[in-house]
């Protein structure tokens, strides 16, 4: 099956540092890339959706400014934390989706503790 | 917006016996997928469905879509520790044409040996 990676999987930062998230389609393109965060014992919601050469699509109540996500190629999309708070600290997990189908193929997550 | 409800939130089971989790949407979905997370790790896909009314089987594993796909479930006959994990559903809203998936609260099952 189709493999996502994500780099850093495990990331602790000081407050006010900006952490750079990377997640890469390894075997397929992707022209669109999601980006979860999961507190824990809840589930997955979505920040926002990345599209391949053009802006993201942010879920309300996510901060553009904060969470900034860019997706310079088919098979990579990055989240940059900037100024990072511990309420910042959570699972974040990214998602590809091929051209051909919906099912979404998940990264292993990264882990970010914010102190 | 959209909501995506599942009960119940938690199951502890034994070993052998049966379980299953109810998905259900606020609104029509176009279909519904199923995933699965260990502790500690990240969903894995499970199966998707698309056709109102449709069952799928997975080995010990039953999927149906509601008839008016607003709901779904998800049944494990005779539940094995392999079984341990948080099921979710998901689905992508037909009203809205959103495609970005919206996940339910999740199922953690938990099986006593």
């Amino acid at each position: 099956g189709a493999v996502v990676s994500q780099h850093p999987s495990r990331v602790i930062c000081k407050s006010g540092t900006s952490v750079k998230i990377e997640c890469r389609s390894l075997d397929f393109q992707a022209t669109t890339m999601f980006w979860y965060r999961q507190f824990p014992k809840q589930s997955l919601m979505l920040m926002a959706t990345s599209n391949e050469g053009s802006k993201a699509t942010y879920e309300q109540g996510v901060e553009k400014d904060k969470f900034l996500i860019n997706h310079a190629s088919l098979t990579l999309s990055t989240l940059t934390v900037t100024s990072a708070h511990p309420e910042d600290s959570s699972f974040y997990i990214c998602s590809a989706r091929d051209v051909a189908g919906n099912e979404q193929f998940f990264g292993p997550g990264t882990r970010l503790t914010v102190l | 917006g959209q909501q995506v409800m599942q009960i119940p939130q938690y199951q502890h089971v034994q070993e052998g016996e049966d379980f299953t989790t109810y998905c259900n949407s606020s609104t029509t979905l176009s279909n519904i997928q199923w995933y699965k997370q260990r502790p500690g790790g990240h969903p894995v896909f499970l199966i998707q469905l698309v056709k109102s009314g449709e069952v799928k089987k997975q080995k010990r594993l039953t999927f149906q879509f509601g008839e008016a796909k607003k709901n779904s479930s998800l049944h494990i006959t005779a539940t094995q520790t392999t079984d341990v994990g948080t099921y979710f559903c998901a689905g992508t809203s037909l009203d809205t044409g959103r495609r970005a998936l919206t996940f339910g609260s999740g199922t953690r099952l938990q099986v006593q040996p």
